[in-house]
């Protein structure tokens, strides 16, 4: 079953960098996926879609902050140089024939 | 540009119907396969619904299967969800989005259902 898995929170400082993990399970390290951003009462924003070699494409107008990583199953979004306006929900997703997944999201304080 | 703007929530009582649009301008719709994703009120994103570019393969969550019904008409640019025999647990901001890893995303609209 393809299932992603995220933290529930993260935290960081103002400034600082922080690393996000999402989880591929057993089976699929091999898929690509795509990280979302919600900030506070707004709709998602796509952020970028990361390959399993670590390439990926970003979304029009994110901040070159915002960059993907992968190693084995685990998929990455690193923000450097934290701002106040990242915080905000990040949800990652993947998708398979017939079917489109999300993990629980990571809820990202900005300290 | 790419927009994408949702409309026909509301409020809608268990057993009662709805029909959500999502209104496409600044692309080629016609030529991208589409997708209804919800958020319960405090809770994640749920994927409901999927439908290709000429509207030839469609699919849908276990939760909405049987229920929801997707479609397109790319004459004018458009996607709908028509939603039957709607439960409380179907309220949810639906969102429209494109592709099959969602790179635009509309406002959303809401659908409450409660008697």
């Amino acid at each position: 079953q393809l299932v992603l898995t995220q933290s529930p929170s993260a935290s960081a400082s103002l400034g600082a960098s922080v690393k996000l993990t999402c989880t591929l399970s057993s089976g699929h390290s091999s898929y690509a996926i795509a990280w979302h951003q919600q900030q506070p009462e707004k709709g998602p924003r796509y952020l970028m879609k990361l390959n399993s070699d670590g390439s990926h494409s970003k979304g029009d107008g994110i901040p070159d902050r915002f960059s993907g990583s992968s190693s084995g199953a685990e998929r990455y979004l690193t923000i450097s140089s934290l701002q106040s306006e990242d915080e905000a929900d990040y949800y990652c997703q993947t998708w398979g024939t017939g079917i489109k997944v999300f993990g629980g999201g990571t809820k990202l304080t900005v300290l | 540009e790419v927009q994408l703007v949702e409309s026909g929530g509301g409020l809608v009582q268990p057993g009662g119907s709805l029909r959500l649009s999502c209104a496409a301008s600044g692309f080629t719709f016609s030529s991208y396969e589409m997708n209804w994703v919800r958020q319960a009120p405090g809770k994640g994103l749920e994927w409901v619904s999927y439908i290709s570019s000429s509207g030839s393969t469609i699919y849908y969550a276990d939760s909405v299967k049987g229920r929801f019904t997707i479609s397109r008409d790319n004459a004018k640019n458009s996607l709908y969800l028509q939603m039957n025999s709607l439960r409380a647990e179907d309220t949810a901001v639906y969102y429209c989005a494109m592709t099959y890893y969602f790179d635009y995303w509309g406002q959303g609209t809401l659908v409450t259902v409660s008697s």
